[in-house]
């Protein structure tokens, strides 16, 4: 099963409101990863987890919270966002040790905020 | 910006034709990867090459790497029609940092 699975697809969301956004992997890797992808621009990395543990987090402002369970399973939990929140939140995960760490990607989460 | 650049922005080819697509990016690096992302939906992984690779093949992918110049480019000989979506070049530090270059938005046409 190489496959990464995003839920829900689409969320529409207002600026008062809490939403969370889920990702799953059963493909054992111990590194995942929220995206933000806005139209016609490439992903920006959020954060990364490695080992169920937050490593990376790239100045994400603190409305956007992840959430690492366990080792299949990441949140991104939404409060209070702003219209230009708006995007594409891409999920993916990768081996940690593997020397190649190639990203699987899920299909993502086209989030609206009004 | 830790982006890296990619040139063109688009390019429209004929099928059969072979499409070139270039990176340039602004650290070192582990290694280079590129992925494919059709419209609006998450990326594959293509091809990686690491840092003391200079070229890699992959089915009708082609990869090269210059460090010294930290530049990359992706050659997909005889394209088709399904290859049209947008590439994006992704270069890996270390910690798991991964950055996406700005995208070729490429269309073959039937």
């Amino acid at each position: 099963d190489t496959e990464v699975t995003q839920t829900p697809k689409h969320l529409v969301m207002g600026m008062t409101n809490k939403k969370s956004l889920k990702c799953e992997q059963h493909m054992g890797h111990r590194a995942m990863y929220w995206y933000k992808q806005k139209a016609k621009k490439p992903p920006e990395l959020m954060f990364v987890y490695s080992y169920e543990k937050l490593s990376i987090n790239e100045s994400v402002p603190s409305r956007f919270s992840p959430e690492c369970p366990n080792s299949s399973l990441l949140n991104l939990h939404l409060h209070a966002l702003q219209p230009e929140d708006s995007a594409l939140y891409l999920c993916a995960s990768s081996q940690v040790t593997s020397g190649t760490y190639e990203q699987y990607f899920g299909p993502g989460t086209r989030l609206t905020v009004t | 910006s830790q982006q890296g650049e990619e040139d063109p922005q688009a390019l429209s080819i004929q099928e059969g034709e072979n499409a070139t697509m270039n990176c340039s990016y602004k650290t070192s690096i582990n290694n280079l990867q590129w992925y494919r992302q059709n419209s609006g939906r998450g990326l594959v992984h293509l091809i990686l090459i690491r840092s003391n690779e200079r070229e890699k093949h992959s089915g009708r992918l082609r990869v090269t790497l210059d460090t010294s110049k930290k530049s990359s480019s992706l050659l997909i000989t005889a394209s088709r029609a399904a290859d049209t979506a947008s590439y994006f070049c992704a270069t890996h530090r270390t910690g798991n940092q991964f950055y996406f270059g700005t995208g070729t938005s490429l269309t073959v046409i039937p």
